[in-house]
């Protein structure tokens, strides 16, 4: 069936640090991908996605490329904030689920410090 | 900008009562979600309708769990009896349903706790 993996956390960075979020997944088809970021206290906002192998979605300073080679759609940021700490997941939505229905990975807290 | 209302923000009753959870969709969305969100389990799907008919509730314990859509503002999700295991933020989402790149919009969640 369809998976999301993420790689775990917590992950603590200094400000400025350049930050990475693995992000692999397994699907029947083509599926959509994206990331969302949930900050203390509130619900999921979207991020960023990508519809396609070789897009790259990109939002706020973050970037995601579609990799489908690698199964991958690893975040990345080249200076973080402060307030960039949040817990960021990685969905995917294969047209064959009705509704647009979404597969979570298990979400990475990051921490960034001043 | 336009928001998924969900009340209320937070629930404290004891075990055995009834709960229940509401969610007010983006209009114009027919596509909704209930998520549970916990520490040890992170985020699971309950249940999800499309135009208010329900696609899939398997995510959801049958014995204790109903969700049901009244009208295509109102989306409910309810827990009898409650236990206290069953605390957890609860989140409900919608979406327009316009093929499978459409994201998802959430609400701030409920967050029970189940003495």
């Amino acid at each position: 069936g369809n998976s999301v993996t993420q790689m775990e956390g917590p992950v603590t960075l200094s400000e400025e640090a350049f930050l990475t979020i693995n992000c692999t997944y397994t699907a029947t088809g083509y599926p959509s991908l994206f990331w969302y970021v949930q900050y203390p206290g509130e619900g999921l906002q979207l991020l960023l996605k990508a519809t396609k192998a070789d897009d790259k979605g990109s939002n706020k300073g973050f970037e995601a490329t579609y990799r489908k080679e690698t199964t991958s759609f690893h975040l990345e940021k080249g200076s973080v904030q402060v307030s960039d700490s949040a817990v960021y997941f990685c969905a995917l939505s294969d047209r064959w689920n009705q509704g647009g229905k979404l597969i979570f990975g298990q979400g990475t807290e990051l921490s960034v410090k001043p | 900008d336009a928001r998924v209302t969900q009340t209320p923000r937070h629930k404290v009753t004891e075990m055995g009562q009834e709960v229940t959870m509401r969610c007010q969709p983006i209009l114009g969305h027919n596509t909704v979600f209930w998520y549970r969100q916990t520490m040890m389990q992170g985020l699971e799907l309950l249940a999800y309708f499309r135009n208010r008919a329900p696609l899939d509730d398997s995510g959801m314990p049958k014995d204790r769990f109903s969700a049901e859509m009244p009208d295509a503002t109102l989306a409910t999700l309810k827990i009898q009896p409650s236990e206290p295991r069953d605390s957890a933020v609860y989140f409900c989402a919608s979406g327009p349903d316009r093929g499978q790149d459409q994201p998802q919009h959430f609400g701030d969640g409920t967050r029970l706790s189940i003495l």
